[in-house]
């Protein structure tokens, strides 16, 4: 199984500020990376795919790059509706694997 | 727009089969490029992805659960299930089932079910 690896596992933030994620797997994965927010009691929402495309209707603050082994979510301007649980998840091999979550917390 | 709904027991007893269903509205089960997904969460845990079953009907579970684990279709009712035999407390979780879609762009979860939490107890 391909391990994905996320860092850090929470972090604080103020609104308006720029929050990096990363994420790293086990072995190449070429750009089969997704990225997911989750809410409390929610069910986990697209945000990324193909490790840079966003999902329709995700705000443009929402930004992912990399490929191969190293993967990373950026936002860019941290707003109130988006302190959450995001993980990443690799979709290239079975089975799907995911991060441990990274928790943004204000 | 495809909605995912997921329904079964919140409570099983520890030995018996842990079943749910996913319905499905808005897409055919049927479709080319679809692999209907269960994923769990353990209570305050991360995501653990259970297995697919694919628009023809195959399958692919996780190896962890494979010997226990049973993914069917009903194409008829446009629904997918989940059987989980023996269980035990650590089966206990949220449920998801979630839609893995296939094309040019890539392989992602894109719909997903609003979550059952099962638990397993006497």
């Amino acid at each position: 199984d391909i391990q994905m690896t996320q860092s850090p596992s929470s972090l604080s933030a103020s609104v308006r500020d720029r929050v990096t994620i990363t994420c790293r797997a086990s072995q190449s994965i070429s750009n089969y990376l997704n990225w997911y927010q989750q809410k409390p009691g929610k069910a986990p929402k697209l945000l990324i795919y193909a490790a840079s495309s966003l999902q329709s209707g995700v705000p443009s603050r929402f930004s992912g790059s990399g490929s191969g082994t190293d993967f990373t979510l950026t936002i860019s301007s941290l707003q109130p509706e988006d302190f959450a649980t995001y993980y990443c998840q690799q979709s290239y091999s079975l089975p799907r694997t995911f991060g441990q979550g990274t928790k943004v917390e204000i | 727009q495809v909605r995912l709904l997921g329904s079964g027991p919140g409570l099983v007893k520890p030995s018996q089969t842990l079943s749910l269903t996913c319905t499905v509205s808005g897409d055919s089960i049927s479709s080319v490029g679809y692999y209907w997904t269960w994923i769990r969460q353990h209570p305050g845990k991360g995501l653990e992805w259970v297995g697919y079953i694919s628009y023809s009907g195959s399958t692919y579970y996780n190896p962890s659960l494979e010997s226990r684990l049973s993914i069917l279709i009903d194409m008829s009712k446009n629904q997918f299930s989940l059987k989980l035999s023996s269980v035990t407390a650590a089966d206990t979780a949220v449920y998801f089932c979630a839609r893995d879609l296939s094309n040019s762009g890539g392989i992602y979860f894109d719909s997903w079910g609003q979550g059952t939490l099962v638990t397993v107890s006497s």
